[in-house]
């Protein structure tokens, strides 16, 4: 079985700060890695995805993740926050093979961004 | 791309009723998948359609719980005698066959019972 963790919670920052939002998964077998953002009342949408090859992937709007697959971590960086980043930010995985097509989600992280 | 619809967005009923919810997927995606959230998690799976069959059913989908997708298009997710503990956001997200394809989510069902 798989597992994912986000030790943090919530995380207040500044506008134009920096933030890493930490993730690390848990599995006895290869997985795919993908950061959804979620605003009040609304649905996931994915925001990023690690699939196979370079283990730094970006977004379109800014954000960034890099795979370690010796720490088995996933984490979400962002060089400089905007108040519209405000949302919940969820990591999951999803194993490459095997009959189970789920995703496993963290308990999420709220990214809270101040004036 | 229209986005994965469903219906209603928020739902209040009183214990022990049935309710029904409805996804409508992504015209061209082939799987359907329907997740339950409670307040400060994140999704949890329920169950997962390849057309119209139904794959896999997690555990949390008690024996009050059925879905089905009949032409393999839309899904509904029908919850018989609800109790407290069922009030959730239902969410159901769509993917094209392949593994490495990536799930669209709803907006989501918010179920609430009274």
């Amino acid at each position: 079985a798989q597992s994912v963790t986000q030790l943090d919670s919530q995380v207040p920052v500044f506008e134009e700060a920096p933030v890493e939002l930490r993730c690390n998964y848990s599995s006895s077998v290869s997985v795919y890695l993908f950061w959804y953002v979620q605003y009040p009342n609304q649905g996931l949408q994915l925001l990023l995805k690690y699939l196979s090859g370079s283990t730094l992937v970006e977004s379109i709007n800014g954000f960034e993740a890099e795979f370690n697959k010796s720490q088995t971590s996933f984490h979400l960086r962002k060089p400089s926050v905007h108040i519209s980043d405000t949302a919940e930010y969820f990591c999951a995985v999803r194993v490459l093979s095997g009959s189970a097509r789920q995703l496993t989600f963290g308990s999420g992280t709220q990214l809270t961004v101040l004036p | 791309d229209t986005g994965v619809s469903q219906n209603p967005r928020h739902k209040i009923t009183k214990r022990g009723q049935n309710v029904t919810f409805r996804c409508d997927p992504i015209s061209e995606h082939n799987r359907l998948y329907w997740y339950r959230q409670t307040l400060g998690q994140g999704p949890e799976f329920l169950t997962y359609f390849q057309n119209e069959a139904q794959l896999e059913k997690s555990r949390l989908l008690s024996d009050r719980f059925s879905a089905e997708r009949p032409k393999g298009s839309f899904s509904t997710l029908e919850i018989q005698r609800t109790e407290q503990g069922d009030s959730a956001m239902y969410l159901c997200a769509s993917s094209l066959g392949r593994t490495d394809q990536p799930q669209h989510f709803g907006d989501g069902t918010r179920l609430s019972i009274l």
